[in-house]
């Protein structure tokens, strides 16, 4: 089955910083990836998503990349706030948006003010 | 609002217990799932419905079972509860045709400790 890995485990970064997260999957089926973000205590919510068909897309300060050459995407949060503090998660499906996901083990990013 | 609500939000339940989580969803989605989040691991899925004559196992099914009663309602049972079964505990629904690309919704979640 798919197996995504999810690095770094743990990110700190200064407010107004940039932060980066990378996610890489195995199964060259999969082809819709999004990311989650869950805030202490909540539940997951979808913050983007980006389909296989598409390099890259952005909203207001996050973007996340695909390449599909190297089974791997990312995650990229431009000028860091604290409320962005929160532990994110990628997945992957091979079925699309409606179908099952694998998580990665996520990432606790910490905006430091 | 349509949500997904997930009960009991919390318990704590004895090695060898049975016990049953319940999610119910007003969303009118097909799709429901389980997932269990631990420190490190991520989200795991352990069971999932694409309708009510449909179940079929995930990653780490061994010790769960599940009954999809209705379209709105997913259960997840342990039949007999360890120690290494306490986790945080998600059910998710997701539309079949999913028109808005909205994904999944989670449930708000039952943290699970077994003693």
């Amino acid at each position: 089955g798919e197996n995504v890995e999810q690095h770094p485990s743990t990110l700190s970064v200064q407010e107004g910083d940039s932060a980066v997260i990378k996610c890489t999957y195995s199964d060259s089926a999969s082809n819709y990836f999004p990311w989650y973000k869950q805030e202490l205590g909540k539940r997951p919510q979808l913050i983007i998503d980006i389909r296989s068909n598409v390099g890259e897309k952005k909203d207001q300060r996050i973007a996340v990349t695909l390449n599909k050459t190297a089974k791997h995407f990312s995650l990229h949060i431009t000028e860091t706030q604290p409320e962005d503090s929160a532990v994110y998660f990628c997945a992957a499906s091979k079925g699309g948006s409606n179908y099952k996901l694998t998580f990665g083990k996520g990432t606790l990013l910490t905006v430091n003010p | 609002d349509a949500d997904v609500t997930q009960t009991p939000r919390n318990r704590i339940t004895k090695t060898g217990k049975r016990i049953m989580l319940e999610c119910s969803q007003t969303k009118g989605h097909d799709r429901m799932y389980w997932y269990r989040q631990d420190p490190g691991l991520g989200l795991r899925l352990i069971y999932y419905s694409f309708d009510v004559k449909d179940i079929n196992k995930g990653e780490i099914s061994d010790g769960y079972s599940v009954s999809r009663q209705a379209q709105a309602k997913f259960s997840l049972s342990l039949e007999s509860a360890i120690p290494n079964q306490t986790a945080l505990y998600f059910c998710a629904t997701s539309d079949l045709h999913d028109p808005g690309g909205s994904g999944y919704t989670f449930g708000s979640g039952t943290r699970l400790t077994v003693v």
